[in-house]
């Protein structure tokens, strides 16, 4: 039973648009909530991360948000560049004996468009 | 400032061979972990190391070893290679175990077994 979902495989948006990612999960032990960004043949970098006790958190162009009642998470792109192109996983860490199993998304693909 | 190195970046192996896939990294980091990524699909984590000395079962362990040989190496072995073992590995660490503490990627190694 898959605890992590990130229903759309690939997204595309025109170039200085928004981009949203999202994601649903099931567990409700999860305690930190994060995504990871993967260009072609190199491993994922951290982007950005938020805690269960907070609904949003901002970085620049890049803002997550948290709705623990709908177990959802999402990322919002704004605006977006075509240097955003890549593979998106969101991740989720658990506390105590789960802290180390980060567990992640299957992924979305963006494909932002000049 | 290499970060999280991995060896060998790619590798072919009959049925049957083993080898050992190498990581290492130059963070001071206490974790370490050994995920899989399979096309299409997300991250599944292998073993992990929350330090040195201790190593523990992810979700999909069957078929490999590891051992955390230093603070800074933690290998995967690989006793009897199976063409279900055809995937990329990425191995990580973080600073911490949990506790919003991203995980640091290398680049991978991609493995095919025939």
């Amino acid at each position: 039973d898959q605890q992590v979902k990130q229903n759309s495989p690939s997204l595309s948006v025109q170039e200085g648009r928004i981009s949203i990612l999202n994601c649903d999960y099931t567990n409700s032990m999860f305690d930190y909530f994060l995504w990871y960004k993967k260009y072609p043949a190199e491993g994922p970098t951290f982007l950005i991360s938020i805690s269960s006790i907070k609904d949003k958190n901002e970085d620049g162009r890049f803002t997550v948000f948290l709705n623990k009642s709908a177990k959802h998470l999402s990322l919002h792109i704004v605006p977006s560049q075509p240097g955003d192109s890549a593979v998106y996983f969101c991740a989720f860490q658990g506390e105590g004996t789960n802290a180390g199993k980060s567990t992640f998304g299957d992924g979305t693909t963006l494909t932002v468009k000049p | 400032n290499a970060g999280v190195t991995q060896t060998p970046k790619f590798q072919v192996l009959k049925t049957g061979q083993s080898m050992t896939l190498q990581c290492a990294q130059d963070m001071n980091h206490n974790s370490m972990y050994w995920y899989r990524q399979d096309p299409g699909m997300g991250l599944r984590l292998i073993y992990y190391s929350a330090s040195e000395g201790t190593t523990d079962k992810g979700e999909v362990p069957n078929g490999y070893n590891v051992s955390r040989l230093n603070k800074r190496e933690f290998s995967l072995r690989l006793e009897s290679a199976a063409p279900s073992q055809t995937s990329v590995y990425f191995c990580a660490s973080s600073p911490l175990q949990g506790r919003n503490s991203p995980l640091h990627f290398g680049n991978g190694t991609r493995l095919t077994v025939t």
